[in-house]
């Protein structure tokens, strides 16, 4: 089974503030998934990615496959960008159903 | 694309009821649906697993007679909390491939809203 680690569990921010969440496993996968849950509960997702880096808008999702390791990056925070960040992964090679994190609860202060 | 819709968005109801909740995929096949518990700051946790027209898979301690799912369409698939206990209280979400059953390393996940369960 994958073990999922995120860091940090919390982060408060000021506004306009460079954002780096960490995300570790521990099986080889071939795609791991950036979601956002949104304070009523609803989750997006951000990004999948399988290798390299992956940019939309103000987020950055980078993953090291070799290393078992990727970050997501927020540029130019925003106070909408308050929410629980989750990354996730599959259970392993081919396996449909994912491991998740436990979030990483990001707070933006203006 | 690739919408997943969930209703209700809260529900409230007594020790003993049931509880129906619904996802359906509005513009495309959702061949399988993953559902889906979080307790309060805590991460999902996977219940079980449907597919149309077949038997949904559990997960080890989730009781199939007590959390009732059934895909009987490629856009339907809902999920009923049966005889609901305080205990039951939590988040409830459910997810789909957008590609369908196979095709996840190409297209992700889309999830429905959540439904937040209380049982008084």
């Amino acid at each position: 089974k994958n073990e999922v680690e995120q860091s940090p569990q919390n982060l408060t921010a000021q506004e306009g503030e460079f954002i780096t969440i960490n995300c570790s496993y521990s099986v080889g996968i071939s795609a791991l998934h950036w979601l956002q849950q949104h304070p009523g509960g609803g989750i997006v997702s951000l990004f999948m990615l399988s290798s390299g880096k992956k940019k939309h808008g103000r987020l950055i999702a980078t993953i090291n496959i070799q290393e078992k390791h990727s970050s997501l990056h927020i540029t130019a925070s925003h106070p909408r960008d308050s929410a629980v960040y989750i990354c996730a992964v599959p259970r392993g090679f081919g396996n449909e159903k994912l491991t998740f994190g436990t979030g990483t609860r990001l707070t933006i202060i203006p | 694309g690739a919408v997943v819709s969930q209703h209700p968005s809260r529900v409230i109801c007594k020790s003993g009821t049931s509880v129906k909740i619904e996802c359906r995929s509005l513009d495309f096949q959702a061949t399988t649906m993953f559902w889906y518990r979080q307790f309060p700051k805590q991460s999902l946790m996977l219940m079980a697993t449907s597919n149309e027209g077949s038997k949904a898979t559990y997960e080890q301690g989730v009781e199939k007679d007590k959390f009732l799912i059934n895909h009987a369409s490629l856009t339907l698939s809902t999920l009923t909390v049966t005889s609901a206990h305080p205990e039951d209280s939590s988040f409830y979400i459910c997810s789909a491939p957008k590609g369908g059953q196979g095709y996840l390393a190409h297209y992700g996940y889309t999830f429905g809203s959540g439904t937040r369960l209380t049982v008084v």
